[in-house]
């Protein structure tokens, strides 16, 4: 069946240290999100990144459709940057987006 | 400023006392949905609409209804609360099949 895997599922950083967050997805897309839910349970859009490469300050993200997988950069991390990251695809002929189990993230000063 | 708003926030309810949750957004846009969040099984869509009057089930409709009667406006409604419907509740839009998902900021709900 489809399916949207996220590694790690866990992570520790300390502020200041870069992480790379994947999310792999067992069929073709039509549109893939990356998602910060805060410790409040807001859920933040992050990117809209079908495929290709994106910025936003200290987060990029790439998508290779292709290959089935994106992957969320985190540089300098921040300890609001603190949450779980969710992967979220809609898969072509479906119409919820479906979640990945997210990563939570903790950065420690 | 463009948002999806969801209303009440904070709900501590009753078993059997119907609830309704409203959404509205001011975008304009054609798919709104309601998602359900539980630790250790994610976010899982209850209902989703296409447009006004076309509603369809997601993966766990069970215990819920909706109505789409305006475009803005997607409420989700418990006719009777059961405490496995104590959770974190989403309500999302998107202007088309494959744009942006925007988020509500949720309702905690907590079914005694």
């Amino acid at each position: 069946g489809i399916q949207v895997e996220q590694s790690p599922p866990d992570l520790i950083l300390q502020e200041g240290a870069n992480s790379t967050l994947r999310c792999n997805f067992s069929d073709s897309v039509n549109n893939l999100q990356w998602f910060h839910q805060n410790p409040w349970g807001q859920l933040i859009n992050l990117f809209y990144i079908p495929s290709g490469t994106k910025q936003n300050g200290r987060l990029s993200a790439t998508t290779v459709a292709t290959e089935r997988y994106s992957l969320l950069y985190i540089s300098s991390s921040q300890t609001t940057d603190s949450g779980v990251y969710f992967c979220a695809v809609l898969f072509s002929g479906n119409t919820p987006l479906v979640f990945g189990k997210g990563t939570r993230l903790s950065v420690i000063a | 400023e463009a948002q999806v708003t969801q209303n009440p926030r904070y709900l501590i309810t009753v078993t059997g006392k119907k609830l309704t949750v409203t959404c509205s957004q001011n975008m304009n846009h054609e798919y709104m949905s309601w998602y359900r969040q539980d630790p250790g099984l994610g976010l899982r869509q209850i209902y989703y609409s296409m447009n006004v009057e076309v509603t369809d089930k997601g993966d766990v409709p069970e215990g819920y209804k909706v109505s789409r009667k305006e475009k803005r406006n997607f409420p989700l409604i418990l006719e009777s609360p059961s405490p496995n419907q104590t959770s974190l509740y989403f309500c999302a839009s998107r202007k088309g099949y494959q744009e942006t998902q925007y988020f509500g900021p949720g309702t905690r709900l907590l079914v005694l």
